[in-house]
């Protein structure tokens, strides 16, 4: 079975400056999705940026880009010139590429990183 | 507008009383699914649905019950609700396999 792991329950950055959330997983598939969302106070599910397994090149959204490293099944999200409005509850996801065992395509969740930014 | 809605936002329930989660979408999307969010567990899967009429369980269904009549609705059923079920519910729904999810805005329920 597939796991993902947040290794930072909290994370704190001042307004401006770049932070970096960490995020691995498990799987023996070699094609798959990976997510970022983030969900603000307002309890919303907000997709921030995805990754196609099969793209070596790192995916990368405005201020927000991931490092992804297939071998060490690693993906961390980098948000660069941090502002207010990012603090919120991040989550890393993954999902098969193909429909293993019936899934349908499930997302399975980190259990979060909450992002602080000080002003 | 078109999206996905679910309702109530909030609910409050006491132990052994069936409560009913709405979840509503207008893109007409053959997958639905719904989780539950727990802190320090992230999202979990309760039930998923690939087409009206096809629904299968996922990690946690438990004391959870669900239909799927109508390609647009896809309800919880919390057939005799206890505290350990309070949380709150998200659904979400996928055109195709591959399409990105597309979350409501959740539903918190509470069981005293």
């Amino acid at each position: 079975a597939q796991t993902v792991t947040q290794s930072q329950p909290e994370m704190s950055v001042q307004e401006a400056e770049t932070v970096t959330l960490s995020c691995t997983y498990d799987t023996s598939e070699s094609d798959y999705y990976l997510f970022w969302y983030k969900q603000p106070p307002s309890r919303q599910m907000i997709l921030v940026i995805r990754q196609e397994a099969y793209k070596q090149q790192n995916a990368t959204e405005n201020r927000f880009s991931v490092n992804f490293q297939k071998a060490a099944k690693s993906f961390s999200l980098k948000i660069s010139d941090s502002q207010l409005g990012d603090a919120a509850m991040y989550f890393c996801a993954y999902r098969s590429a193909m429909n293993y065992g019936g899934s349908q395509g499930n997302l399975i969740f980190g259990k979060g990183t909450k992002l602080s930014v000080k002003p | 507008d078109a999206g996905i809605t679910q309702s109530p936002r909030y609910k409050i329930t006491e132990t052994g009383r069936q409560v009913t989660l709405m979840c509503h979408q207008t893109w007409s999307h053959s997958y639905m699914f719904w989780y539950r969010q727990d802190l320090g567990h992230g999202l979990r899967l309760i039930y998923y649905s690939a087409a009206a009429d096809i629904t299968d369980k996922g990690e946690v269904p438990d004391g959870y019950v669900v239909s799927r009549s109508k390609t647009e609705n896809f309800p919880l059923t919390l057939e005799s609700a206890t505290r350990s079920q309070t949380s709150v519910y998200f659904c979400a729904s996928r055109d195709t396999y591959n399409s990105p999810l597309h979350f409501g805005n959740g539903t918190r329920l509470t069981v005293t």
